[in-house]
């Protein structure tokens, strides 16, 4: 079974200030994708980054980057000079394996808030 | 290219109606996920269509089913409604089912049983 762990529930930062969101994930797959998505209160969710887990290099989108550590089995999300905009719902999530890789499993998340 | 649309956006029924929800993938995308959002429970897989298959589905009881149309477009039923099925419901496309796809999501439709 796949299971994703994040284990920061809220976390405040001062604007223009880099930020790191924690992931952990476990599964015994060889094959399967990470995935950062952002959630404002309107509800959508809003694709961040993709890591895959045989990229050797760390994903990065502008000013989201994935420290991906295969072995200790953590890709956590870096969003560097942070914005006001930045608020919301962060979620860790996994597409994993084959038979599974239809479904996306998803961390608790971890909210965001931005002070000015 | 537009994005994941999903109708209605908000939602009221009673105890016992039933309600279907309709999701229009992102053109070229042949591949449907079904995702249900609680406060309590998270983020949960319902089910995924491919080609008008259903391929997965998640830990729901059978009052929630699926479908796809031949053009991708999804549409998914739940029947005899409870309060806990009050929830953010949300689609997401991709090109097909491998771990590599990004899903995209679409707006959600939040239902609420009253």
């Amino acid at each position: 079974a796949q299971k994703i762990t994040q284990t920061q529930p809220g976390m405040f930062v001062q604007e223009k200030e880099a930020v790191t969101l924690d992931c952990t994930y476990d599964t015994s797959d060889q094959s399967y994708g990470l995935f950062w998505y952002k959630q404002p209160s309107s509800g959508e969710m809003i694709f961040l980054i993709y890591q895959g887990s045989y990229d050797e290099q760390n994903a990065t989108e502008g000013r989201y980057s994935l420290n991906f550590q295969k072995a200790r089995k953590s890709a956590n999300l870096v969003i560097s000079a942070s914005q006001l905009g930045d608020s919301a719902m962060y979620f860790c999530a996994m597409r994993g394996g084959f038979q599974g890789a239809q479904k996306l499993v998803f961390g608790q998340g971890t909210r965001l808030t931005i002070n000015p | 290219k537009a994005g994941v649309t999903q109708t209605p956006r908000y939602l009221i029924k009673t105890r016992g109606q039933q309600v279907t929800l309709s999701c229009s993938p992102i053109s070229g995308h042949r591949s449907v996920s079904w995702y249900q959002q609680t406060p309590g429970q998270g983020l949960q897989f319902l089910f995924e269509y491919f080609s008008e298959t259903q391929r997965n589905k998640g830990n729901f009881p059978g009052r929630f089913s699926g479908r796809q149309f031949s053009n991708s477009r999804s549409e998914m039923n739940v029947s005899t409604l409870e309060l806990g099925d009050s929830a953010l419901y949300l689609c997401a496309s991709s090109m097909d089912p491998s771990y590599q796809e990004t899903q995209y999501f679409g707006p959600g439709t939040r239902l609420l049983v009253l």
